[in-house]
């Protein structure tokens, strides 16, 4: 999607690192998330805010950490705490109002060297 | 909370046959159910939608429906090509929620 962008697209961390990825959006939507893929499974929620300055744990908000001091952004922080880091991370938006679609970026591919 | 089930997990068939995905939900609370399609290294981009006020929705050779009584909605995919070889995902939604839940993914192969 055009409107949202995720950097970088690939990512290495050494182990015992932290490391944060980039989401930001243009399509001014209120709600903003992160969810993890792992190969052959489906999306896992890991963060999520529907609003600037407030932001709620999804289900595996373990090991990872957030921010949404603007409207247009929402960065992902993978502490060194997250254990099993290697995935597919993908922030997707919505408008907020009610019973809207969510709109995807085309995610960062996070490996452990 | 939500507990969404999506059937099969792959799904092969030959080019201009039907395809169909099902999905089961657990809180008769949900009242939005979208569809994504998710191409490789891409994100899921929404193909078709249906809310909990209508049974049935088409759009060319995409169509959804829904059962609110069984808690359960259907993709149908009529004509396949292979471009529509892809992983298509559900998703539940209850409008008091902020989140979605979605299912595990189903892998559509298209054979020419």
């Amino acid at each position: 999607d055009g409107g949202i962008t995720q950097s970088p697209k690939y990512l290495f961390r050494k182990e015992g690192q932290n490391v944060t990825l980039s989401c930001e959006q243009n399509l001014n939507h209120d709600a903003m998330y992160w969810y993890r893929q792992d190969p052959g499974q489906g999306l896992r929620l890991i963060y999520y805010s529907q609003i600037v300055n407030d932001f709620q744990k999804g289900d595996i908000a373990e090991g990872y950490s957030v921010s949404r001091e603007k409207k247009e952004s929402f960065p992902l922080t993978v502490t060194s705490a997250q254990k099993n880091p290697t995935a597919f991370y993908l922030c997707a938006t919505s408008s907020g109002t009610l019973n809207q679609p969510q709109h995807f970026g085309d995610g960062t591919r996070l490996s452990i060297l | 909370g939500e507990n969404v089930e999506q059937h099969p997990s792959t799904l092969s068939v030959q080019e201009g046959d039907s395809a169909v995905i099902k999905c089961t939900y657990s809180d008769s609370a949900s009242n939005y159910f979208p569809w994504y399609k998710q191409e490789l290294g891409k994100g899921p981009q929404l193909i078709i939608d249906i809310r909990s006020n209508v049974g049935e929705k088409k759009d060319q050779r995409i169509a959804v429906t829904l059962n609110k009584t069984a808690k359960h909605f259907s993709l149908h995919i009529t004509e396949t090509q292979p471009e529509d070889s892809a992983v298509y995902f559900c998703a539940a939604k209850n409008t008091n929620a902020g989140k979605s839940t979605f299912g595990d993914g189903t892998t559509l192969t298209v054979k020419p």
